[in-house]
């Protein structure tokens, strides 16, 4: 099974400043065949569902702020967010859907204001 | 629009069985594959099992395999989650969840419903 460790485990920055949040695959999830990476990253917030952000590890779901962005390949995964927004006080997930299950997911990332 | 929506959870002794519930609107359920995701109290979020489009194929998690059961009725736009033996560690909200693309289950989750909470407890 692949294994995603996140960090931090928690971060706080002040409003308006840059955000990062790293993610690490046990093993590379970029698919040769379509030179895709399978990581999704998922921002949640207390007590709602978690909300799909990015997929195909940079590509935005729609209505998604561009402020949010996603970078890496293969192992070593980046969530940027470029100007941190009161809103964006939530948990986020990076998680891989490469081959076959289990499509796991890193242990979260806990993002507040400084 | 595009909805899931969750039933079935509740307080149950632990061995004891539940069928958890996903009712689909606003998209062709049976063109994609739907996966389970649970998340215990304060906890992160945990892959729990798979279906495919058509059902032909699914897959789950170690922690619930052999206990867990996972089916779909595309004839009324509904995914369930036959959960048997329950234990203590099962206690968590169950999110049912579509997949970004029709066709493969090996795609980002882009629609969650609002989850249903199972309590495991004597």
């Amino acid at each position: 099974d692949i294994v995603m460790t996140q960090s931090p485990d928690s971060l706080a920055v002040s409003l308006g400043e840059r955000a990062t949040i790293n993610c690490k695959s046990s093993q590379s999830v970029l698919y040769s065949s379509n030179n895709q990476n399978y990581l999704a990253w998922y921002q949640q917030k207390p007590g709602q569902p978690p909300k799909l952000l990015i997929y195909w590890a940079s590509t935005r779901e729609s209505g998604v702020p561009d402020r949010f962005s996603g970078s890496g390949s293969g192992t070593d995964f980046t969530l940027t967010i470029s100007s941190l927004q009161a809103e964006d006080v939530a948990v986020y997930y990076c998680q891989q859907y490469y081959s076959t299950p289990p499509y796991n997911f890193g242990q979260g990332t806990k993002l507040e204001i400084k | 629009q595009v909805q899931l929506v969750e039933s079935g959870g509740g307080v149950v002794q632990p061995g004891r069985s539940l069928r958890l519930s996903c009712a689909a609107s606003g998209f062709t359920f049976s063109s994609y594959a739907m996966h389970w995701v649970r998340q215990a109290p304060g906890k992160g979020l945990e892959w729990v099992a798979v279906i495919s489009y058509d059902g032909s194929n699914k897959h789950f998690a170690d922690s619930v395999k052999g206990r867990f059961t996972i089916s779909r009725d595309n004839s009324k736009n509904t995914l369930y989650l036959q959960v048997n033996s329950l234990r203590a560690e099962d206690t968590a909200v169950y999110y049912c969840v579509k997949v970004l693309a029709s066709g493969s289950y090996r795609d980002a989750f882009d629609i969650w419903g609002q989850g249903t909470m199972v309590t495991v407890s004597s």
